[in-house]
């Protein structure tokens, strides 16, 4: 089945810095989700981006799908950005519609 | 987007017992998908649950462990059977509708 990898692991910042993290997949897609773990275990829809750029707020993303591979940027972190951040995609291939695979997330920590 | 009611958001079951989770969601859909977050791990698809027929598992996963049903377009339940404290995970439920979304999850503890 498709790989989806995700780097850093693990990320601390300060809050006010910037950070990107990337998410490579080794297959054709149809879709590509950003998500946000928060503490209690609820995810949060960040970025719904088969390709192309998108924005919201101090949050952008970005997908390359002919290069197998999206980033998330955060600028100006605050603490409340704490938690694990999931890329997922839907492999383009065979039965897949509507089934995510899930990389193995960022931890990120923002201290104050 | 979809809007999905999950419950129960957690539970402290014995081990040896059965614990059913329900889904409801705003509108109809035609798949919904079950998903398993074991402690410090990523996600991953238990079945894909569809109105009027069986579910389809993945490798992995079977229906004796976790049967599921679908009685209608807007409602589904997961079943962990017989638990052991493997199975203590949050499960989620998810629909793919102008993008995915997920249940608020279960938090389930076995002991």
């Amino acid at each position: 089945g498709i790989q989806v990898e995700q780097s850093p692991p693990d990320l601390i910042l300060q809050e006010g810095a910037n950070s990107t993290l990337r998410c490579n997949f080794s297959d054709s897609v149809n879709n590509l989700q950003w998500f946000h773990q928060n503490p209690w275990g609820q995810l949060i829809n960040l970025f719904y981006i088969p390709s192309g750029t998108k924005q919201n707020g101090r949050l952008s993303a970005t997908t390359v799908a002919t290069e197998r591979y999206s980033l998330l940027y955060i600028s100006s972190s605050q603490t409340t950005d704490s938690g694990v951040y999931f890329c997922a995609v839907e492999y383009a291939g065979g039965t897949s519609y509507g089934k995510l695979t899930f990389g193995q997330g960022t931890i990120l920590t923002v201290h104050p | 987007s979809a809007v999905i009611s999950q419950k129960p958001s957690r539970d402290i079951c014995q081990r040896g017992t059965s614990l059913t989770i329900q889904c409801q969601v705003d509108s109809q859909v035609t798949m919904m998908f079950w998903y398993r977050q074991q402690p410090g791990q990523s996600l991953t698809l238990i079945a894909t649950a569809n109105q009027g027929s069986e579910a389809t598992y993945e490798s992995g996963f079977v229906i004796d462990k976790f049967p599921i049903s679908r009685p209608n377009l807007t409602f589904s339940t997961l079943t962990v059977s017989n638990m052991s404290p493997e199975d203590s995970s949050i499960y989620l439920c998810s629909v793919a509708r102008d993008g995915y979304t997920f249940g608020s999850g279960t938090r389930l503890t076995v002991v």
